[in-house]
């Protein structure tokens, strides 16, 4: 029973517009999410992180937004560049920081 | 050191044959986790180990696969009998339980461990 889902195993963008990474999830007591980035040949490396708290939070041109209600997090890239290509995993957690990872989407950003 | 290690960063191994994969955590990450990825797929849950509660074995494929970990230090994975459908990169990754003061911390991941089996 996965609990947490990213529907899209891949998105393309243009260089410079924007990328939306979606990601769903089911256990209400998720209080904590998380986005990964993937290159080819190594291990995910943290990227943007959110509290339930918030509903959005912003690191550059990461933005990752929250909608508890709806149970979804999305991670917006802008503009995207052809660095952002990899794969994106959203992670959530409960009380006891026990991560629950998605399947990950692939970006591809075209120059 | 500095972050999660994972050895062999590359195994190739023949069909039939015993592997052992190594994770040395980031020290004082009472949390561990085992994931692999197969080509082309997401990252699949393996197992989970936190301090001294009886670890989450919910993801291991079969009985081929075990895992132990030595107090809150090294984990090693150990795939018995291996089959060419075991063929993935196996990763590795530590957190801490909570900060101190509540704060919440991410997961670290190792590089991985890329085997072949053949």
């Amino acid at each position: 029973d996965q609990q947490v889902k990213q529907n899209s195993p891949s998105l393309s963008v243009q260089e410079g517009r924007i990328s939306i990474l979606n990601c769903d999830y089911t256990n209400s007591m998720f209080d904590y999410f998380l986005w990964y980035k993937k290159y080819p040949a190594e291990g995910p490396t943290f990227l943007i992180s959110i509290s339930s708290i918030k509903d959005k939070n912003e690191d550059g041109r990461f933005t990752v937004f929250l909608n508890k209600s709806a149970k979804h997090l999305s991670l917006h890239i802008v503009p995207s560049q052809p660095g952002d290509s990899a794969v994106y995993f959203c992670a959530a957690s409960g009380v006891f920081n026990k991560f629950y990872f998605g399947s990950g989407t692939k970006l591809n950003v075209k120059p | 050191g500095a972050g999660v290690s994972q050895s062999p960063s590359n195994k190739v191994t023949e069909k039939g044959k015993d592997v052992e994969l190594r994770c040395d955590p980031i020290s004082g990450h009472t949390a561990l986790y085992w994931y692999r990825q197969r080509l082309g797929q997401g990252l699949e849950f393996l197992i989970y180990f936190q301090g001294n509660s009886a670890p989450d074995k919910s993801g291991l494929p079969s009985d081929r696969f075990s895992a132990e970990r030595t107090g809150e230090s090294v984990s090693t994975l150990t795939i018995q009998r291996t089959q060419q459908e075991d063929s993935a990169v196996y990763l590795c990754a530590s957190s801490l339980f909570r900060l101190r003061g509540g704060r919440r911390t991410e997961a670290f991941f190792g590089q991985g461990t890329r085997l072949t089996v053949v």
